[in-house]
């Protein structure tokens, strides 16, 4: 069985530096997605970034990207600029690609954002 | 815009009631998901259904049940709530697609308290 570990419970940063947030998962597939879900407080869960195995090239959307490491298996959000908005708690995911449209979660960072 | 919708933001029941938490989608989506959320334990698939009166067991099925009657409704059954069922539920839908791009969307949670 695939699992996803969050090794982070917590993260701060100031506002306009950088985080990064740590994911490591472990799977025996080639082909398989990877996504990083956002939690705002007492709101709903939205996508933040999605990555595909095969693609060696690490996924971007404006001030968020990716750290896709395939060989060791990391998988890490870094976001830039980073603005109060980005407080929530982040959750990255794992889906494999052989029909099973399941995802499985990491235990989730919490992030706070330090004006 | 997708939207997916439940029944409650929070609820009270006693131990021993029985607990219905249902979950609207209105975007055609074949697949939902019930998941459970505990803090440091992430997200943890209940149940999930790929299509009307079809189910599957997630990782933590136990004392749950569910129903999928229409298309856009899909049920969560607690038989016999219990204290250890405390939990923030959400639930999520997605599209049929193969690839990444079957993103799931979520609702907002129902906050369950069983007494």
């Amino acid at each position: 069985a695939q699992t996803v570990t969050q090794s982070q419970p917590e993260m701060s940063v100031q506002e306009a530096e950088t985080v990064t947030l740590s994911c490591t998962y472990d799977t025996s597939e080639s082909d398989y997605y990877l996504f990083w879900y956002k939690q705002p407080p007492s709101r709903q869960m939205i996508l933040v970034i999605r990555q595909e195995a095969y693609k060696q090239q690490n996924a971007t959307e404006n001030r968020f990207s990716v750290n896709f490491q395939k060989a060791a298996k990391s998988f890490s959000l870094k976001i830039s600029d980073s603005q109060l908005g980005d407080a929530a708690m982040y959750f990255c995911a794992y889906r494999n690609n052989f029909g099973n449209e399941k995802l499985t979660f990491g235990t989730g960072t919490r992030l706070t954002i330090i004006p | 815009d997708v939207k997916v919708t439940q029944s409650s933001r929070y609820l009270v029941k006693r131990t021993g009631e029985k607990v219905f938490l249902e979950c609207v989608q209105d975007m055609d989506h074949e697949n939902m998901f019930w998941y459970r959320q505990d803090p440091g334990l992430g997200l943890r698939l209940i149940y999930f259904s790929y299509d009307v009166k079809m189910k599957e067991k997630g990782d933590i099925p136990e004392g749950y049940s569910v129903s999928r009657e229409k298309k856009e409704r899909f049920s969560l059954i607690l038989e016999s709530a219990s204290t250890n069922q405390t939990s923030m539920y959400l639930c999520a839908s997605s599209p049929r697609l193969a690839g990444p791009y079957n993103e799931q969307f979520f609702g907002p949670g129902t906050r369950l308290t069983v007494l």
